[in-house]
């Protein structure tokens, strides 16, 4: 079935580090693919989303592209802050079939 | 108000009692979704409404009840729970008309059982 996978964590960096998490995944369609964010204490915000080959998503200096050839929407942010702190999930939906990632806790340090 | 709203934020329970999770979104949505959390596991997908209608049951526990009235609320009625199912409860909403794939989530209940 369809899946995704994710880099596991957890992940700590620097205030204004560069910032890449991979994610791949497996489909037998075309599926969107979306990077949810949560904030401690919270549910899970919608991040940024693409729906097709080579679309860029991008939203708060966070940007991922879907790349069909190598199955990946890996996400980057090129000068991290702690605001940022969070748990990032990656996900894939088909058909109304979202699946997530095990997500990757981010951990900013100043 | 908008957005996905979840009551109570918080809940404590013993095994035997009997508690209610609400749910509420106002993004005027056809479809709602019941997911739980675990420290370090997957999201789980629970139960999913469509239309009222429910469309999915991932082999939830018959201890889990879930209830859907209309399209803008949904319900996640508990009884004699066990410790296991502690963790945090989510629901989502979304759009299916159309061919919208995003879903919105509520901020979750984090239940406790003893």
């Amino acid at each position: 079935g369809d899946s995704v996978t994710q880099m596991e964590g957890p992940v700590t960096l620097s205030e204004e580090a560069f910032l890449t998490i991979n994610c791949t995944y497996t489909a037998t369609g075309y599926p969107s693919l979306f990077w949810y964010v949560q904030y401690p204490g919270e549910g899970l915000q919608l991040l940024l989303k693409a729906t097709k080959a080579d679309d860029k998503g991008s939203n708060k200096g966070f940007e991922a592209t879907y790349r069909k050839e190598t199955t990946s929407f890996h996400l980057e942010k090129g000068s991290v802050q702690v605001s940022d702190s969070a748990v990032y999930f990656c996900a894939l939906s088909y058909n109304n079939d979202m699946r997530f990632g095990a997500g990757t806790r981010l951990t900013v340090k100043p | 108000e908008t957005g996905v709203t979840q009551t109570p934020r918080h809940l404590v329970m013993g095994m035997t009692n009997k508690k209610s999770l609400k749910c509420e979104q106002h993004l005027g949505h056809n479809a709602m979704y019941w997911y739980k959390q675990s420290a370090k596991k997957p999201l789980e997908l629970m139960f999913v409404y469509n239309f009222k209608e429910q469309t999915e049951n991932n082999s939830v526990p018959s201890r889990f009840s879930p209830e859907c009235p209309n399209s803008s609320h949904l319900f996640l009625h508990l009884h004699t729970l066990q410790p296991e199912d502690s963790a945090l409860y989510l629901c989502a909403s979304t759009e299916t008309r159309g061919g919208s794939d995003t879903q919105y989530f509520g901020p979750g209940t984090r239940l406790t059982v003893l």
